[in-house]
């Protein structure tokens, strides 16, 4: 248990429609990370933040957003869903310190049917 | 611009058999480097980091890695192969300074037959 919690563990929805995936990371990390992993995409990195400031943007669509609350905890808000969107969402923490390693969270999977 | 290569998207070794899985990076600063492994359906889990100091670390369940500067390089070994060592392996990169951000490898999906 990396101590990274997401949830839902899975979501089902329709085209077109729009989900929240939430994330608490690990108790002191400031860092949050959000990640797609698909088969044909593979890891992605979305977006990072840092206590509750955006940090970093990855491949990230326009229809896709997040933000980090005073608690810490972050949200993955997916919009006009796309049948291509079905994949793992993972969130990871990183530790206050110089070396960079992330904690991942066990993932949302997300079904667009 | 840092970058990660994992040579071979697919590797099959048998029970007992060395495992060797290269990772090569690019980096114009010194690099903290890191291997992840995932199993099936589940998240990633940090397997072992180089940061400074002793250029060979040893991680979880018996696998290990060799920072060699010379040849950009950060290959993950294990002596002997177990069934349970099936998984997707990671390649990642960060340096300080760089946003706590990881460059990510695309992966090597290790297969261990009996």
């Amino acid at each position: 248990d990396s101590g990274v919690t997401q949830t839902p563990k899975h979501l089902i929805t329709a085209t077109g429609q729009r989900v929240t995936l939430r994330c608490s990371p690990r108790s002191g990390d400031l860092s949050v990370y959000w990640y797609q992993q698909s088969l044909d995409q593979g890891l992605q990195f979305l977006i990072q933040y840092y206590n509750g400031e955006e940090r970093a943007k990855g491949n990230i669509l326009e229809r896709f957003s997040a933000q980090q609350f005073p608690d810490l905890h972050s949200e993955l808000n997916l919009s006009s869903l796309e049948l291509g969107d079905s994949a793992l969402y993972f969130c990871a923490s990183s530790p206050t310190g110089v070396f960079y390693e992330q904690y991942f969270g066990p993932g949302t999977r997300l079904t667009v049917t | 611009a840092q970058s990660v290569t994992q040579l071979g998207s697919h590797v099959s070794v048998s029970e007992g058999a060395l495992v060797l899985l290269r990772c090569n990076y690019s980096s114009s600063v010194p690099p903290y480097l890191f291997w992840y492994v995932q199993y099936p359906n589940q998240g990633l889990q940090l397997l072992l980091k180089y940061t400074t100091g002793a250029t060979l670390v040893k991680g979880i369940n018996g696998f290990e890695a060799e920072f060699k500067k010379s040849e950009t390089s950060f290959h993950l070994t294990k002596p002997s192969a177990h069934m349970s060592d099936a998984a997707e392996y990671f390649c990642a990169v960060s340096h300080a300074g760089n946003n706590r951000k990881l460059i990510w490898g695309l992966g090597t999906s290790l297969a261990v037959n009996p």
